[in-house]
């Protein structure tokens, strides 16, 4: 059973360009976390998702930011125009139901902002 | 309130040592209370978790401690080995919000030296 799949491992980008981080849930989750990890701070909680909802988005910054969990396919991280300050590991984490204590991680996705 | 503050930032222990990390939080709403080990270039896998109605859990090496009068938490892990060289964070759950999301402290690297 393979475990929470994050693509790609590591983006650059350039200001002002759009980043996409991909995640796919272990085999049966249908609840996917994504949270965002700042050189030297903990995981900050951006946005919880069920298929085809956003349940939970106080994390996320109001503007650039957008994720979606379609029915079919990954979960998409979005943010447009990045800037520098975006620059962080974004992990993703899947679980079979609102299970915060069966959350699995992802290796993440280290994004670079140039 | 919805803050974990996790201490120290990094830690250094001989082989066969005692590792100490600690954390403290605010929100007494929180109920559950995990910790989770990451290694360089991994995502985050939970290595223990308590709920506030038990005063101590152990699962081999390691164990939680939990205070609930005075609103903090800490992992020891015993017989300290190289390979437990990793960063540790606390993380607290508050089962009102219905998410499943998870507060994390800021991290605790650690070194386990031969």
């Amino acid at each position: 059973n393979a475990g929470v799949m994050q693509n790609p491992r590591h983006l650059v980008r350039r200001r002002g360009q759009e980043a996409r981080l991909r995640c796919s849930p272990m085999k049966g989750h249908s609840h996917v976390y994504w949270y965002r990890q700042l050189p030297e701070e903990g995981l900050k909680f951006m946005v919880y998702l069920q298929k085809e909802n956003i349940i939970d988005e106080s994390g996320m910054p109001k503007e650039r930011f957008s994720a979606e969990f379609p029915k079919e396919g990954p979960s998409i991280l979005r943010i447009q125009q990045v800037v520098r300050g975006d620059s962080a590991a974004y992990f993703c984490a899947s679980s079979p139901g609102t299970g915060r204590e069966k959350l699995f991680f992802g290796s993440g996705t280290q994004l670079s902002v140039l | 309130q919805q803050q974990v503050k996790q201490s120290p930032q990094s830690l250094i222990v001989q082989k066969g040592g005692i590792s100490i990390i600690n954390c403290a939080y605010e929100n007494t709403a929180f109920d559950y209370f995990p910790w989770y080990q990451q290694f360089p270039g991994k995502g985050p896998a939970l290595l223990i978790a308590i709920r506030p109605d038990v005063s101590e859990k152990k699962e081999g090496r390691f164990t939680i401690s939990f205070n609930k009068s005075a609103k903090q938490f800490s992992l020891h892990i015993m017989d300290s080995q190289p390979g437990d060289s990793a960063t540790y964070f606390c993380a607290a759950s508050d089962r009102s919000s219905n998410t499943g999301k998870l507060i994390f402290g800021q991290g605790t690297t650690l070194q386990v030296k031969p």
